[in-house]
């Protein structure tokens, strides 16, 4: 059963340009969250998927974005990267059941360093 | 508003030695959960515990216990004997709705 999967595993951008990175929730799950960990702090809640829309959003300016295809993986867009963008960005998966239980369990995968020079 | 405080950033000890990691949170809500998480070099978030507002009862798994005291807004994290391989990052989270509300963490290093 694979868990969370998340691409690319490190990256490095300069100011300014735009980033996309992808996240594959585990098996059976429906819903994917999005966090940012800087260095030293606890992840941050970004925004979460669900049925392809954004149900849910963390303080976080629009250059923030993401999308929900139909196999439930997630892409997270952020454009004009500033320094401070550095981080480790999270991906969880969990699966909302039928009473809409709102706090199922999320898995997390191994996240994605990104590096802004 | 809502929010976790893990007031140690780091703690050493010794392998075999009793480690209680604090948790304090705040919320306005009646009905929450509480959850812990180890975060290894790896960089991956590995769920340990999720406790809902409801159950006080304290909870024991393996090494690992967990105390909730609502009168006092703490769900504390103790590691009996621990290991080295219990080295990480401890983070202590609130669920009012679905999003996470994390601590800052605490960095647990187990010498042998």
């Amino acid at each position: 059963d694979a868990g969370v999967t998340q691409s690319p595993t490190h990256l490095i951008k300069t100011r300014g340009q735009q980033v996309t990175l992808r996240c594959s929730p585990k098996s059976g799950h429906d819903t994917v969250s999005w966090y940012q960990q800087a260095l030293g702090q606890g992840p941050q809640f970004i925004f979460q998927y669900y049925e392809e829309e954004e149900r849910q959003r963390g303080n976080f300016p629009d250059r923030f974005s993401g999308h929900q295809f139909p196999n439930y993986s997630s892409e997270l867009n952020v454009n004009a990267l500033l320094l401070g963008d550095s981080a480790l960005y999270l991906c969880a998966s969990s699966l909302v059941s039928l009473a809409g239980d709102p706090y199922n369990e999320q898995f997390f995968g191994p996240g994605t360093r990104l590096t802004v020079l | 508003a809502q929010k976790v405080t893990q007031a140690q950033t780091e703690i050493s000890v010794v392998e075999k030695e009793d480690v209680t990691l604090d948790c304090v949170y705040e919320t306005r809500d009646t009905t929450y959960y509480l959850f812990w998480y180890k975060q290894p070099p790896s960089g991956e978030l590995v769920f340990l515990i999720r406790r809902n507002s409801f159950d006080e009862q304290n909870e024991i798994s393996g090494r690992y216990s967990w105390n909730f005291q609502k009168s006092t807004s703490s769900f504390n994290f103790t590691i009996t004997a621990s290991q080295v391989v219990d080295s990480a990052v401890y983070f202590c989270a609130l669920s009012e709705t679905t999003p996470l509300v994390f601590g800052k963490g605490t960095r647990l290093s187990v010498i042998a």
